[in-house]
């Protein structure tokens, strides 16, 4: 069965520090995608990045970066130089093709970010 | 920008009622997705739809029902309100049925059932 697991619930840090949110996810299929949601404290949920299960690259995106492990199936994110508005709770999620539609997201359980000045 | 608008920010409701929660987007997304977040439990599934009068359960539609009679709108309807339907609900919606597309999520409905 699909599952994203997000082991960390809460983090907390002071600004200027680096920080690891990570994600460990299982499937059966071949070609899946993963993705990244910001929820700050307003309540929308941002979409950050996507990545398919053939595209092993890390990313990075001003102070964000991503490290997709196929081997041990862990998608994980850094913020580099945490800034207060940086705050939210972050959620990992994987696409489960097995649905009808074909687009239905598995979402892991959130890691709340909490950064202090 | 996609824009997905959620009726409400804040509903409160009592045990029995009807509830309609009301989402609209605006950029003719062929799929649309109901979940509700709670704390511990991340976002589930409630209902998602693919095509106007077409809708399938997600991994949770006890107590639920969902109506989409235009491309652009989908309803939750609560047939009979219940207080542990207490929740945030968060409509989406999508652009196609390959799964690679992102997900675009209103601000969501904090809803309470007294």
């Amino acid at each position: 069965a699909q599952k994203v697991t997000q082991a960390q619930t809460e983090i907390s840090v002071v600004e200027k520090e680096d920080v690891t949110l990570d994600c460990v996810y299982e499937t059966r299929d071949t070609t899946y995608y993963l993705f990244w949601y910001k929820q700050p404290p307003s309540g929308e949920l941002v979409f950050l990045i996507r990545r398919n299960s053939f595209d092993e690259q890390n990313e990075i995106s001003g102070r964000y970066s991503w490290n997709f492990q196929k081997s041990t199936s862990s998608f994980n994110f850094t913020i580099t130089a945490s800034q207060v508005v940086d705050s939210a709770v972050y959620f990992c999620a994987l696409s489960d093709p097995t649905n009808q539609a074909g687009t239905a997201l598995i979402f892991g359980k959130g890691t709340t970010l909490s950064v202090s000045s | 920008d996609v824009k997905v608008t959620q009726s409400s920010r804040y509903l409160v409701k009592r045990t029995g009622e009807k509830v309609f929660l009301e989402c609209v987007q605006d950029m003719d997304h062929e799929n649309m997705f109901w979940y509700r977040q709670d704390p511990g439990l991340g976002l589930r599934l409630i209902y998602f739809s693919y095509d106007v009068k077409m809708k399938e359960k997600g991994d949770i539609p006890e107590g639920y029902s969902v109506s989409r009679e235009k491309k652009e709108r989908f309803s939750l309807i609560l047939e009979s309100a219940s207080t542990n339907q207490t929740s945030m609900y968060l409509c989406a919606s999508s652009l196609s049925l390959q799964s690679n597309q992102p997900q675009h999520f209103g601000d969501g409905t904090r809803l309470s059932i007294l």
